[in-house]
């Protein structure tokens, strides 16, 4: 199984702040990962596809690049909106896996 | 517009069964593999358990295995997840997700979700 491990847990940002957070994977997965946003009470959505494709009508202030096993979601100037928390996945081999997700607080 | 919507979910007892449906439109569903997320309160996502296209191939989570279920019914848009034999462990929100496959799109859209509660 391919474990992925994101950093940091959490954060607590202030608005117009530069975000990156990191997702490592255990072993090598190509450009399979992908990137998702909760927030509390909803369902996750598609941010960014194959390590650094943008999914339709997302902000282009969010951002990924990496590929292999290191890869970083960036936030270029969050907004109070961003709220949320952040979940790498990677589509390379079964089982499917999740990274514990990255919670971000606006300060 | 393209919708997923979970049902089925509910209270059942340690041992007991569920039988999840997802109700898919706006896409034409039988071009998309289809799979069930879960996620524990607090906990973070879990795929479940996924399906091909015209339904002949099927991948659970060990975690699952035995004991859960995936189908589709083309002809009516809908995917299921049959739950046997659940454990506490089981409790979590469902989602249903599509993925176009192929190496083209990943799981891009998601239902709401139904709660799935085993407890004694």
């Amino acid at each position: 199984e391919i474990v992925l491990t994101q950093s940091p847990d959490f954060q607590s940002v202030t608005p117009k702040e530069k975000v990156t957070i990191t997702c490592r994977a255990s072993q090598y997965i190509g450009s399979s990962l992908h990137w998702y946003q909760q927030k509390p009470d909803q369902s996750p959505k598609l941010l960014i596809k194959y390590a650094s494709q943008s999914f339709s009508g997302v902000p282009s202030r969010f951002s990924g690049s990496g590929s292999g096993t290191d890869f970083t979601l960036t936030i270029s100037s969050l907004e109070a909106e961003d709220a949320a928390t952040y979940y790498c996945h990677q589509s390379r081999s079964l089982p499917l896996t999740f990274g514990q997700g990255t919670r971000l607080e606006i300060k | 517009e393209v919708q997923l919507v979970e049902s089925g979910g509910g209270l059942v007892q340690p041992g007991g069964s569920l039988r999840l449906s997802c109700a898919a439109s706006g896409f034409t569903f039988s071009n998309y593999w289809m799979h069930w997320v879960r996620q524990a309160p607090g906990k973070g996502l879990v795929w479940v358990s996924r399906i091909n296209r015209d339904g002949s191939s099927t991948n659970n989570a060990d975690s699952v295995k035995g004991r859960f279920t995936i189908s589709r019914d083309n002809a009516k848009n809908t995917v299921h997840l049959q739950m046997n034999s659940l454990r506490v462990e089981d409790t979590a929100v469902y989602y249903c997700t599509r993925e176009y496959g192929d190496s083209v799109l990943p799981m891009d859209v998601w239902g709401q979700g139904t709660t799935v509660t085993v407890s004694s």
